[in-house]
């Protein structure tokens, strides 16, 4: 079972902007990762470390964290942002990696 | 530029063991702090963690697995080898090899996947 819980789904109108979580007790010590998966490819990682984009995402992506919680942001969400977002970190004990449960975005 | 494939099987039967390899390039797994693991996804299911391996041969499994798994890797091959025993049809997934970003908790850079059907 996954350490990490996400929200199931979230909507967002083109262009506003959405936020999408991930909690769990290791996110008080350790960072999260979010990937982005369209349907039939591999995800792709969007953000990283305290507030890393990697080369070629898009800035409009953003994160925080506060406490046990983690947050993936889009401003000015766009129609390419429709997919599924996966959260990821260490476990509890920080040695073993974890995947939350997934959030799927629709953008309306 | 890293680029990682997975190969092996795409269907086995249940009972038998699975092997997978990952071939990579663009980075060692000979420098310090370079992870590879492993991941899966049955189909419309999320992310799973699997196990993944160090440049200094540390070895690390997901918990609910560990006594089905082996991650080794072959240096001179640019290689890691996953081993999944006594396979099932809830073993049925994708299955990603992937590049851990150095000192992070992240993975950057994914294989395209390689899909493994548990039947009869």
């Amino acid at each position: 079972s996954s350490e990490l819980t996400q929200d199931p789904a979230v909507s967002v109108a083109l262009g506003q902007t959405v936020r999408i979580t991930c909690q769990g007790d290791s996110l008080r010590s350790y960072y999260a990762g979010w990937y982005q998966q369209k349907p039939g490819q591999a995800p792709v990682l969007v953000l990283f470390g305290k507030n890393t984009r990697p080369s070629g995402s898009p800035d409009r992506f953003s994160g925080s964290s506060s406490g046990n919680t983690a947050s993936l942001t889009i401003t000015g969400a766009q129609a390419e942002d429709e997919a599924d977002y996966y959260c990821n970190s260490r476990d509890s004990g920080g040695i073993l990696y974890v995947f939350g449960t997934g959030t799927k975005v629709t953008v309306l | 530029q890293i680029t990682l494939k997975e190969s092996g099987p795409t269907i086995v039967k249940p009972t038998q063991t699975l092997t997978l390899t990952c071939t990579f390039s663009g980075f060692s797994l000979t420098t310090s702090d370079v992870g590879v693991g492993w991941i899966r996804q049955p189909p419309g299911k999320a992310l799973e963690w699997l196990a993944l391996i160090y440049w200094n041969d540390n070895k690390y499994y997901s918990p609910s697995l560990k006594s089905r798994l082996t991650i080794t890797k072959d240096n001179s091959k640019n290689q890691v080898v996953l081993t999944v025993t006594n396979m099932d049809p809830v073993d049925t997934a994708t299955y990603y090899c992937t590049h851990r970003v150095l000192y992070d908790t992240a993975f950057d850079y994914w294989g395209q996947g390689a899909l493994v059907t548990v039947s009869s």
